[in-house]
């Protein structure tokens, strides 16, 4: 079935710091791929996505390019400020099998950033 | 931006009773999720729900869960008999479409503790 494997927090950073945080899946068919925050005491938020092989999803300054030969999705920000502390989680929705309605989500990742 | 609500925030149950964890979608959105998060783990599907019928459940969704939206805006998670396994954050989604790229709208979750 369908799974995604992303970095184990937590992970601590200076502000001004450059952040990756690891994202690789695994699916049967062409997911698309999300990267979703959750901020303190809020609901899950989508931060960005991508739908096919090589785009480069993009949001406030963070990336991620999704990388069908190394089925990756690593996501990037090349400057984090302390409001970017929050819970990442890697995700797929793929369209085989009939199991479109699902997500497939990663532990997730706690990021804090500190001034 | 539009929100998905939830309420309670953290609920306290003791184990071998029935809890019902609430939500209000986004009011044009016509697919309707539960996902949940045990402590440590990954974020889970359960069930997805759409024209008033289940479209997809998960190995976890069992004979003890059921949903419900009972009337326009509310969608419903029923636990009939808890276990202290169910101990979780419970997410509840929605989104207009189904396509494999659709953005989900999360609430900010409910805590359930069983004891």
């Amino acid at each position: 079935g369908d799974s995604v494997t992303q970095m184990e927090g937590p992970v601590t950073l200076s502000e001004e710091a450059f952040l990756t945080i690891n994202c690789t899946y695994t699916a049967t068919g062409y997911p698309s791929l999300f990267w979703y925050v959750q901020y303190p005491g809020e609901g899950l938020q989508l931060l960005l996505k991508a739908t096919k092989a090589d785009d480069k999803g993009s949001n406030k300054g963070f990336e991620a390019t999704y990388r069908k030969e190394t089925t990756s999705f690593h996501l990037e920000k090349g400057s984090v400020q302390v409001s970017d502390s929050a819970v990442y989680f890697c995700a797929l929705r793929s369209n085989s099998g009939g199991s479109n309605y699902k997500l497939t989500f990663g532990k997730g990742t706690l990021l804090t950033v500190n001034p | 931006e539009p929100e998905v609500t939830q309420t309670p925030s953290h609920q306290v149950t003791q184990m071998g009773q029935e809890v019902i964890l609430r939500c209000v979608p986004i009011s044009n959105h016509l697919y309707f999720y539960w996902y949940r998060q045990i402590l440590g783990q990954k974020v889970e599907f359960l069930v997805s729900f759409y024209n008033n019928e289940i479209s997809e459940k998960s190995e976890i969704f069992d004979d003890q869960f059921s949903v419900e939206r009972p009337d326009g805006s509310n969608f419903t998670l029923k636990i009939r008999s808890t276990k202290l396994e169910d101990s979780a954050m419970y997410f509840c989604a929605s989104s207009q479409g189904s396509a494999t790229n659709e953005k989900l709208f999360f609430g900010s979750g409910t805590q359930l503790s069983v004891l």
